[in-house]
Parts: structure tokens; C-alpha cells; sequence
């Protein structure tokens, strides 16, 4: 099962890149990387998703070494509105049950003015 | 529009009742879940579906119990078994593989009396 670990919060001043990392030391080789963003109040909304290298949208990055036991969301320029909850989850695309489903209890981002 | 909806917004349930939280999607999409999150934690999966007529058991499922009868539905009864049901609970749905994009509804907030 390939549990993941992010910090439970961090601060950023408006402007600026925010990178949070997360780790999954026992990522099995078909697990891919997926990021979501919640704000209070309302459900989870998908960000990126990655397997290796970099992946790039227009919201954000997903940095994944080599080793892919952990990878780093980049957010580009925080605004206020990105203060939120963001999630990392590892799992298979092909359907294994539930043990896939591990959200945790993500990293609330705080955006400072 | 397409999209997942969750019904009703606020729900209170009375000590020994069974309560249904509704939730409809029209985004053709196979699988279905819900989550429980109680304040400052991540979503806990209570069941999920991926096919109709047919439904698993999460992590949390013990004082819940759920149908899917037909694709675009998926309703939870929170039984009088839940002794501790106060909280944030989401519907979201994914076109079938655990790692496709789960797209979630606003929320159900359930509150005792």
C-alpha cells in the first residue's frame, strides 16, 4: 500500500512559487501521481497527474525523480485564492480496490498578502 | 450541464434514525464513491462502486450501507449503527479506472441532534 506523507501546512507570501512535496517511499511501479485541491467546505478538484520526469498544465507542475519515491507539486505565482488543501495520492490505474483511494490529510497551503 | 450533485445540503438527523444522502451524476461515469471527512482531517472512503449492482466496502464502512441500481445513482443511508455520523460527507465519480480523475459533489453536511 502506498501510503503518502506531505507537511500538514505551509505559508507563502502572494507572488510567489510554492512547492510542496510529497512522499511515498513504497510506490509500486504501475502507481501513478495525482494531485488534488480543496477548498473549505466543498469536494476535492483534480490538479495534475503524473507517472515519472515532468508534467506541466496550465495550473501547475508535478516534478517526479527518478526514483519516484516522492514528487513536488509547483504552484506558479500564488494568488489568495489558491489557499486551499492539496492532496497527493498514488495509486494504479488499473482497478486494485480501495487501498488506492489513501487521501490523507493533505497540506493546507496558506496564501499571505 | 454535466456534472455530480449531492443532496440536501445540510441533513439532521434525530439519535436511533436512518438518514439517505443522494447523490446523481450525468457524466456516464461507471464508478462512484463516498467519503466521510470530519473537521481538519482527509476524506476516509466509506464504499465505493464501479459497476451497477455492484459496490465494496472502504475503510469506514461499518454503520453505513449503500445501493447503486442504476449508473447515474448512488445513495448512502447512514444507519443508526453510526454512532459518531457528524460530518462532511462527499460523493465524487470516475469513469471507471482508480486512478481517472474522481469528480466530486459539493457535499452533504450531517449534523445530530
Amino acid at each position: 500500500l502506498a501510503k503518502t506523507t506531505q507537511p500538514i501546512s505551509m505559508d507563502s507570501y502572494e507572488g510567489q512559487e510554492v512547492n510542496i512535496t510529497c512522499s511515498h517511499n513504497n510506490i509500486a511501479t504501475n502507481d501513478y501521481i495525482t494531485w488534488y485541491q480543496q477548498f473549505p467546505s466543498q469536494g476535492p478538484r483534480f490538479i495534475i497527474q503524473g507517472y515519472k520526469t515532468k508534467v506541466t498544465n496550465e495550473v501547475a507542475s508535478l516534478f517526479i525523480p527518478a526514483d519516484r519515491k516522492s514528487s513536488t507539486l509547483s504552484l506558479p505565482r500564488v494568488s489568495l485564492s489558491d489557499t486551499a488543501v492539496y492532496y497527493c495520492l498514488v495509486g494504479d490505474p488499473l482497478w486494485t480496490g480501495a487501498n488506492n483511494l489513501f487521501f490523507g490529510t493533505g497540506t493546507r497551503l496558506t496564501v499571505i498578502p | 450541464d454535466g456534472g455530480i450533485t449531492q443532496s440536501p445540503k445540510y441533513l439532521f438527523r434525530k439519535e436511533g434514525q436512518n438518514v439517505t444522502l443522494s447523490c446523481e451524476q450525468n457524466l456516464n461515469h461507471d464508478a462512484m464513491y463516498w467519503y466521510r471527512q470530519d473537521p481538519g482531517q482527509g476524506l476516509r472512503l466509506i464504499y465505493y462502486s464501479q459497476i451497477v449492482n455492484d459496490f465494496q466496502k472502504g475503510d469506514i464502512a461499518e454503520g453505513y450501507s449503500v445501493s447503486r441500481e442504476k449508473k447515474e445513482s448512488f445513495p448512502l443511508t447512514v444507519t443508526s449503527a453510526q454512532k459518531n455520523p457528524t460530518a462532511f460527507y462527499l460523493c465524487a465519480s470516475s469513469s471507471g479506472r482508480v486512478q481517472e480523475t474522481q469528480y466530486f459533489g459539493p457535499g452533504t453536511r450531517l449534523l445530530v441532534l
